[in-house]
């Protein structure tokens, strides 16, 4: 089967650092990859790790272990526009393009 | 260069209607996905086309078809709508190939059902 969790909602303040873990179980996998999708709009590409460890990108990285089946994305410096919800994928392999499998989302307020 | 185009943005249509959406994929992509995302949840997959042949299907009754056009655009149906298909349509395209960094998502459609 495939199920995909993150926390629902998250809380930090302005300047800080917030983590947003997402743990995962595929019958498939060809990288993890992080969306960030404001209220009433698309899904924005933020990060992508096929291969286990850190990438980093300016204020946001991502880390994934494939042994454990688990994710986070770190967002530093915290600014009152990275207020949104953070979508968790997995990407299925696919011989003809992809197909992705999102979790629920963790929607996180950034408050002054 | 213009994104994934999609229409259109709104749509109210009655139970037991039926509807057609529409996507332009970026220029020189040719695949083309649809997802559903209700209010509050992830994107869920619907369909999969690449080269205007269907390469993969979710979980979603039968009532939900689509088909891709020689010019790689693409058309989501849904037939005899229900309540619970008020949701935000997604379309994504996708160039492929090694390295490729995923989806690029339209704005979507935002379809109510009443």
């Amino acid at each position: 089967g495939q199920n995909i969790d993150q926390p629902t909602e998250m809380t930090a303040t302005e300047g800080a650092i917030v983590q947003i873990n997402c743990t995962y179980q595929t019958s498939g996998f060809n990288g993890l990859f992080w969306y960030q999708q404001h209220a009433g709009e698309a899904p924005t590409f933020l990060s992508y790790n096929v291969l286990d460890g850190l990438e980093e990108k300016g204020r946001f990285s991502s880390f994934l272990s494939r042994s454990k089946g688990y994710s986070y994305l770190l967002l530093k410096e915290l600014q009152m526009k990275d207020s949104a919800s953070y979508l968790c994928a997995v990407r299925d392999r696919n011989n003809y393009g992809q197909n992705f499998v999102f979790g629920p989302g963790t929607r996180l307020s950034v408050l002054p | 260069d213009a994104g994934v185009t999609q229409s259109p943005t709104h749509l109210i249509k009655t139970r037991g209607q039926q509807v057609t959406l529409r996507c332009s994929p970026i220029s020189g992509h040719k695949s083309v996905s649809w997802y559903q995302q209700v209010l509050g949840q992830g994107p869920q997959f619907i369909f999969q086309y690449y080269e205007k042949e269907e390469r993969g299907r979710g979980n979603f009754p039968d009532r939900f078809s689509a088909r891709q056009f020689p010019n790689y655009s693409s058309e989501l149906n849904v037939n005899a709508l229900l309540l619970g298909d008020s949701a935000l349509y997604l379309c994504a395209s996708f160039l492929g190939g090694a390295g490729d960094y995923g989806y690029t998502f339209g704005s979507g459609t935002r379809l109510t059902v009443v």
